[in-house]
C-alpha cells in the first residue's frame, strides 16, 4: 500500500503563472486535508476534502487559491496568478473514513515563486 | 484559541532523553500528536494519545498528556543522532477535521 503521494516534488513558476499541486491518497483514504508551510513555521491548515465535496476550507485564502477531489483521480491544489509569497511547502495528509483522527502525510511540493 | 506553543530549539547528547513540550490552549481536542520531519521531508506520524489518556509508551517514545495544564511532552529514551529532525505537536478536534500544529521544536543531537 502506496502511501500519500504528491507530485511534483518541486514546483518552479515565475509570477503570475499558475501551480497545480497534486495528491493521490492512500488506497481506501476518502478524506483529503492540505496544509502550508511557510519557512521556519509549522504546517498551516488549508482545506479539507472528501470525494466530490469541499467540507471546510476556511485556511484557504479567498482568492487565486482552488481545491477539488474528483469522484476519480487526485486531489488537486490550484493556485492562480502565483506571487512570491506563495512560496512554501503544501503538503497534502489522507485519511480513511471513520478513521479521521490519523492522517498520513505525503512528502510534499516545493514551490518556489522566481 | 488556536495557538499551539513548543520550544524551538532542543540539543542534547547522544544516548541521553530528550523531553520536548508543547501547551495547547483548546481543552476541547480530542486527539493530540507528535509529528517528526526530517530535512526536506514530510511528516511522519510518530505517536498519538487520546484525551483520556495521561500516558502513552511506544518503545523509545513517551507521551505523558496533562489536561488540566493543557501541556503534552514527548520523551525520547537513548537519544540517537539520527532522532535529529523537527518534532511537532498537533491537536485536532472531534473525529475528522483539521490538525492545528505548533511551529516544531528542532532537537540536535550531539555525539
Amino acid at each position: 500500500n502506496a502511501g500519500v503521494m504528491q507530485n511534483p516534488r518541486h514546483l518552479v513558476r515565475r509570477r503570475g503563472q499558475e501551480a497545480r499541486l497534486r495528491c493521490s491518497p492512500m488506497k481506501g483514504h476518502s478524506h483529503v486535508y492540505w496544509y502550508r508551510q511557510l519557512p521556519e513555521e509549522g504546517l498551516k491548515f488549508m482545506v479539507y476534502l472528501q470525494k466530490e465535496n469541499i467540507i471546510d476550507e476556511s485556511g484557504m485564502p479567498k482568492e487565486r487559491f482552488s481545491a477539488e477531489f474528483p469522484k476519480e483521480g487526485p486531489s488537486i491544489l490550484r493556485i492562480q496568478q502565483v506571487v512570491r509569497g506563495d512560496s512554501a511547502a503544501y503538503f497534502c495528509a489522507s485519511s480513511p473514513p471513520g478513521q479521521g483522527f490519523q492522517a498520513f502525510f505525503g512528502q510534499g511540493t516545493r514551490l518556489t515563486v522566481v | 484559541g488556536e495557538d499551539v506553543e513548543q520550544s524551538l530549539f532542543l540539543s542534547v547528547r547522544e544516548g541521553d532523553s530528550s523531553v520536548i513540550n508543547c501547551t495547547y490552549t483548546d481543552s476541547s481536542s480530542t486527539y493530540l500528536y507528535w509529528y517528526k520531519q526530517e530535512p526536506g521531508a514530510g511528516l511522519q506520524l510518530l505517536t498519538y494519545i487520546f484525551s483520556n489518556m495521561d500516558m502513552k509508551q511506544d518503545q523509545r517514545l513517551t507521551v505523558l498528556l496533562n489536561k488540566k495544564d493543557k501541556h503534552l511532552s514527548l520523551r525520547i529514551a537513548d537519544t540517537q543522532t539520527g532522532d535529529s529532525a523537527i518534532y511537532f505537536c498537533a491537536e485536532k478536534w472531534g473525529s475528522q477535521g483539521n490538525l492545528i500544529f505548533g511551529k516544531g521544536t528542532k532537537l540536535s543531537v550531539k555525539p
